[in-house]
């Protein structure tokens, strides 16, 4: 099974923290994606990376940077954390082929960021 | 922006087939459709895809209609463990980049 692990469930830190959010997929996946999940606003993109030591921005990059130096490891940064911040994370991989119609996303469990 | 549109909510007796619609009035001829669900504390899964003709798996069966600007999610016999938020997604043609909307939140009940 496609296993995409993140390294805590839940998180609790303080504001002007730097902050580190680990995620690990063990199926070669050549695409990485971090996600926010906030009530109303659904799933937003902040990050994604197409191979390693790439990276793309997604839709509210703001506030956040990535680290990929090896394939199966996509990090996600605050550098100085923020209330609004406050949020569940989502990190998500993927085979690279654009081209064709199976492209599943394989999602990890979250970890929910509590800024204080 | 997402490119579609779902009804927020909806029950469903459990056995009962429970059918999802999305809107997706825009999509252009190479996207393809996907679904995904989310049960409540867990990430995502993926549940089913298409382009334009109805596809079936184990979980589920999309209906798509001829001029592509709607389909529907189809769980033949719902249970309570289907409870869940579901999403309908038109995946970027360019980019390949899944863009989440509200999604619709199904309720299955005893």
């Amino acid at each position: 099974d496609v296993k995409v692990t993140q390294s805590s469930r839940y998180l609790v830190k303080r504001t002007g923290e730097k902050v580190f959010l680990e995620c690990v997929q063990d199926m070669d996946h050549e695409n990485m994606f971090w996600y926010r999940q906030d009530p109303g606003l659904g799933l937003r993109l902040i990050y994604f990376s197409y191979d390693v030591k790439m990276k793309e921005k997604g839709d509210i990059p703001e506030g956040y940077s990535v680290s990929r130096e090896k394939k199966e490891r996509f990090s996600l940064i605050l550098e100085s954390a923020s209330t609004n911040q406050t949020s569940m994370y989502l990190c998500a991989s993927s085979t690279q082929v654009w081209d064709r119609s199976y492209n599943e996303q394989f999602f990890g469990p979250g970890t929910r960021l509590t800024v204080l | 922006d997402a490119k579609t549109t779902q009804p927020p909510s909806m029950d469903c007796a459990e056995g009962r087939a429970a059918n999802l619609p999305c809107n997706h009035s825009t999509i252009s001829g190479n996207e393809y459709v996907y679904w995904y669900r989310q049960i409540h504390s867990q990430g995502p899964q993926y549940i089913i895809h298409g382009l334009k003709n109805n596809e079936t798996n184990e979980m589920a069966s999309l209906i798509i209609t001829e001029d592509r600007k709607s389909s529907t999610l189809i769980l033949p016999h719902a249970t309570l463990r289907d409870t869940a938020v579901y999403y309908c997604i038109v995946r970027e043609s360019n980019t390949g980049k899944l863009i989440f909307g509200q999604g619709t939140t199904l309720q299955v009940k005893p």
